[in-house]
């Protein structure tokens, strides 16, 4: 069984630090990874997905790398901003036609303090 | 506008009743799918359809039932044999395959 842990579960980190979130699965043969943010009471965002062939992918201050082997997943955040407080969660997903399985992490939230 | 609907944003229910919960997307997706989200727990799969007039139960389906009829719709029905149904609601959706997946922006269901 697939389990996805992301450690830790908060973080405050001095607007304007660059941090790393991390994303952690047991089961390797996933077929991609997909990170998400969620403000309090709302739905997720989607930030980046990265295919299972893919090492990184990259989007504006973020960059979220994959290393299937190791079984891990980071999330980079540049130059961080009061707004990127919110709680951020990695789901890994095993797909085949007629099967799929998503399994989310817990999430980490992320406090950026002024 | 594209994009994923859900309503009613909050929903209150005695318990005992049956509660149909709305989700809709103009994005053209093939695949929709629920799930519900509790305090201190990831995102837990209730039903998931990867085509019209199909689904298939995920891996907390007791007490949920669900049909897609339409390619734009996926209801969802809370029913009475649902022990704690109290929870954060959340509808997705995705073009196909293993593409990137979309998320309503919730449902927020009491029952008492």
């Amino acid at each position: 069984k697939q389990e996805v842990t992301q450690i830790p579960a908060a973080l405050s980190v001095p607007e304007g630090e660059n941090l790393v979130l991390n994303c952690s699965f047991t089961d390797s043969a996933i077929y991609n990874l997909q990170w998400f943010r969620q403000d309090p009471g709302k739905g997720l965002t989607s930030l980046l997905l990265i295919q299972s062939s893919q090492r990184e992918q990259t989007s504006g201050r973020l960059n979220a790398s994959l290393d299937k082997s190791s079984g891990r997943s980071t999330l980079y955040i540049a130059a961080s901003q009061p707004g990127d407080s919110a709680t951020y969660l990695c789901a890994v997903i095993l797909w085949s036609i007629g099967n799929e399985k998503l399994t989310f992490g817990t999430g980490t939230r992320l406090t950026i303090i002024p | 506008d594209g994009g994923i609907t859900q309503s009613p944003k909050y929903l209150f229910r005695k318990e005992g009743q049956n509660v149909t919960l709305s989700c809709e997307q103009n994005l053209n997706h093939d695949a929709m799918y629920w799930y519900r989200q509790d305090p201190g727990q990831g995102l837990r799969l209730i039903y998931y359809s990867q085509i019209v007039n199909d689904f298939q139960k995920g891996d907390i389906a007791e007490g949920y039932s669900v049909s897609r009829e339409k390619k734009e719709s996926f209801p969802l029905t809370v029913t009475s044999a649902q022990k704690n149904p109290t929870a954060f609601y959340l509808c997705a959706s995705r073009l196909g395959g293993a593409a990137e997946q979309y998320f309503g922006p919730g449902t927020r269901l009491t029952v008492t």
